[in-house]
C-alpha cells in the first residue's frame, strides 16, 4: 500500500513566522503535489514537483515556495506566514504520467494548520 | 474560474436507495475524470475513474456515467450504506509536459440515514 506521510496533523502558528510543512511518500513516485482544502472552495493545486529540484506553480502559489531535494519528500513552506494561509493541506503523490485507474494520486492525512 | 463544478453542497439519501453526485466541467481538453472520497480527519482515497473515451465505468456499488457533449458525469452509488456518508470530490485531468495534474470540484456531502 502507498504511503503519503505528513509530519504533523495539526500546529499552531503565529504571523510572520516561516513555517514548514513535510511530506514524505514510501511508493518511489515521481510527482508529488501540495493543495489546500477550504469550505466551499474544494482542493486547490498550491505547487507540484516531477522529479527532484524540479518544480512548477499550481494554481495559487503567492505566499508558497516548495523544496523537493530527495524523490520521497516534498516540502512546502510558508515564507511569512498570513492569517488567510489558515488552512488544510494536503500532499499527494503519484507515478509519471497520466493519472487514471492504475495509478492515482494517493493523498496524506491532512495538516490542520492554524496562524494566528 | 471553476473549471470543475459540483453544484450540490450536500446530500441526504436512505439507506438502501440509489445516490447520485453530479459533476460539470468546462475544460475539453479534460480527458480522465476521478472521483474520490474523504472522511473526516482523513485524505482522499480514490475511488473510481473513467477515460473520456468511455462513458460507463463500474465498480461494485459504484458506477460512474460520463457524458462528453454535455460536459456532466455522475456518481452511482446503489444500495446506499452508512459508511458511504463522506464528502465525495470529483476531479479532472489531463497530461501535460511534466505531470498529469487533476483540478478538483468542490465536494459534495453526502449523509446515508438510517
Amino acid at each position: 500500500d502507498v504511503k503519503v506521510t505528513q509530519s504533523s496533523r495539526y500546529l499552531v502558528k503565529r504571523t510572520g513566522e516561516k513555517v514548514f510543512l513535510e511530506c514524505v511518500q514510501d511508493m518511489d513516485h515521481e510527482n508529488m503535489f501540495w493543495y489546500r482544502q477550504d469550505p466551499g472552495l474544494g482542493l486547490r493545486l498550491i505547487y507540484f514537483s516531477y522529479d527532484v529540484k524540479m518544480k512548477e506553480k499550481g494554481d495559487i502559489p503567492e505566499g508558497y515556495s516548495v523544496s523537493r531535494e530527495k524523490k520521497e519528500r516534498f516540502s512546502l513552506i510558508l515564507e511569512s506566514a498570513s492569517t488567510n494561509q489558515t488552512s488544510m493541506y494536503l500532499c499527494a503523490s503519484s507515478l509519471q504520467g497520466q493519472v487514471d485507474s492504475n495509478q492515482p494520486q494517493h493523498f496524506g492525512d491532512g495538516t490542520r494548520l492554524s496562524i494566528l | 474560474d471553476q473549471q470543475v463544478k459540483q453544484n450540490s453542497p450536500s446530500l441526504s439519501v436512505q439507506e438502501g436507495r440509489i445516490s447520485i453526485l453530479n459533476c460539470d466541467y468546462t475544460n475539453s481538453m479534460f480527458d480522465y475524470f476521478l472521483w474520490y472520497k474523504k472522511y473526516p480527519a482523513e485524505g482522499p482515497t480514490f475511488l473510481i475513474s473513467i477515460s473520456s473515451i468511455k462513458d460507463k465505468n463500474e465498480d461494485g456499488r459504484f458506477t460512474v456515467f460520463l457524458n462528453k457533449s454535455a460536459k456532466h458525469l455522475s456518481l452511482h452509488i446503489v444500495p446506499s450504506q452508512p459508511g458511504d456518508s463522506a464528502v465525495y470530490f470529483c476531479a479532472a485531468s489531463y497530461l501535460t509536459g511534466t505531470a498529469s495534474k487533476l483540478t478538483f470540484g468542490t465536494g459534495t456531502r453526502l449523509q446515508v440515514t438510517l
